[in-house]
């Protein structure tokens, strides 16, 4: 089957650096995505991942292992606008993006 | 570049009614997605189209239809509403299939 697994709620405060982690079983692999969604918008695209390895981008990293089935986002510097709710994808074989329930991230002073 | 554009941003029906929504594309996009999000289930796929074909579908009951035009814009159908059909539906478009998606506003639907 396929399935997305990422934790529901992180708390972090501003400045600091966390790491939102994902794990994904798909039939067939094609790629990993992460998304910023704020509340009551849509999803943002920010990252895409289908070698090993890290993709950084200014404060945004994104980190795939493919033979463990695993990912995370990495955030630093914190700011207060990074409150949001983070979708990891995984687009298999199928060619359907598959998407985790998403982990809130809440920010604080 | 224009992003992604979904007419109507809002829709209140009541149950039994049909309603039809619509999305445009990022200009030179020719796939269009559509997934239905609800705060229980999350983002679900709903069907994916390219070239006026439908190449993927979700696990959605027949109620739930779409078509994409010769021009890359795309709709979908749902007839005879229920209330758990409430939701933001979400249209995304791409290059091609298999390619990075980009989100409009969405669309949010309220079944009375």
């Amino acid at each position: 089957g396929q399935n997305i697994d990422q934790p529901t709620e992180m708390t972090a405060t501003e400045g600091a650096i966390v790491q939102i982690n994902c794990t994904y079983q798909t039939s067939g692999f094609n790629g990993l995505f992460w998304y910023q969604q704020h509340a009551g918008e849509a999803p943002t695209f920010l990252s895409y991942n289908v070698l090993d390895g890290l993709e950084e981008k200014g404060r945004f990293s994104s980190f795939l292992s493919r033979s463990k089935g695993y990912s995370y986002l990495l955030l630093k510097e914190l700011q207060m606008k990074d409150s949001a709710s983070y979708l990891c994808a995984a687009l298999g074989n199928t060619g359907k993006l598959i998407f985790g329930q998403g982990t809130t991230l809440q920010v604080k002073p | 570049k224009a992003g992604v554009t979904q007419t109507p941003r809002y829709l209140i029906k009541t149950r039994g009614q049909q309603v039809t929504l619509s999305c445009s594309p990022i200009s030179g996009h020719r796939s269009v997605s559509w997934y239905q999000q609800t705060p229980g289930q999350g983002l679900q796929f709903l069907f994916e189209y390219f070239s006026e074909t439908q190449r993927n579908k979700g696990n959605f009951p027949g109620r739930f239809s779409g078509r994409q035009f010769s021009n890359s814009r795309s709709e979908m159908n749902v007839s005879t509403l229920e209330l758990g059909d409430s939701a933001l539906y979400l249209c995304a478009s791409s290059f091609g299939p298999q390619e990075t998606q980009y989100f409009g506003p969405g669309t949010r639907l309220l079944v009375l």
